[in-house]
């Protein structure tokens, strides 16, 4: 079983839409909580961040956490076509950055 | 400038050659990685440095080796490479290692194809 898993998609939704993106986690001593995304050809870039449990929002992203189930979701309101990106979860135990693990990305496309 | 550069932006190369990929970063940051990302896969961390002293070397193989002259360069370099090594080599650096808000900041990567 991986530590993190994250359906690669794609994804495709309308422009206006709500988008929930998941990953689930097997280690239950994870507490540092992260979303990058990824355009085409780009690096990664740091999106949210979340530490331990609850609710995060920032504009259109909330981030949510919920430990108890292993289970993190980032939502977008309100879809825009410049969201469409690969958008990777990241975690870990100790807030070591070297010991980042990240699932392997959901492709997202929102269409005009 | 921005910050993480990361040159060349592609690079095809015979399994028989040697190549350097060269990653800089203007943000002051005392801590360097150099990830891999093949397709479908998530990001793989190759090798660490903090203040120029490799921490992390995820068992990779021989036929890469990091470089890290100083706290702003980082060089991954390549010899003898398997097709299965082509991917996307990303370079990242972050303010320090030990602290859970202290982001990576990413380079836009090496497209590696190894023919």
């Amino acid at each position: 079983q991986k530590e993190v898993e994250q359906d690669p998609g794609p994804l495709s939704v309308p422009e206006g839409a709500i988008v929930s993106l998941n990953c689930t986690y097997s280690n239950s001593a994870f507490q540092y909580f992260m979303w990058y995304r990824q355009y085409s050809r780009k690096g990664p870039e740091l999106l949210m961040y979340t530490y331990s449990s609850g609710n995060k929002e920032d504009g259109r992203f909330t981030a949510q956490v919920d430990k108890s189930s292993k289970y993190i979701s980032l939502f977008i309101r309100d879809s825009q076509p410049s969201d469409s990106a690969t958008y990777l979860c990241a975690m870990s135990a100790t807030g070591n950055t070297g010991k980042l693990i990240f699932g392997q990305g959901t492709t997202l496309q929102v269409k005009p | 400038e921005t910050g993480v550069t990361q040159t060349p932006r592609h690079l095809v190369m015979g399994m028989t050659n040697k190549k350097s990929l060269k990653c800089e970063q203007h943000l002051g940051h005392n801590a360097m990685y150099w990830y891999k990302q093949s397709a479908k896969k998530p990001l793989e961390l190759m090798f660490v440095y903090s203040l120029e002293e490799r921490v992390e070397n995820n068992s990779v193989p021989s036929r890469f080796s990091p470089e890290c002259p100083n706290s702003s360069h980082l060089f991954l370099h390549l010899h003898t490479l398997q097709p299965e090594d082509s991917a996307l080599y990303l370079c990242a650096s972050s303010q320090d290692m030990g602290q859970g808000n202290s982001p990576l900041h990413f380079g836009n990567g090496t497209r590696l194809t190894v023919t």
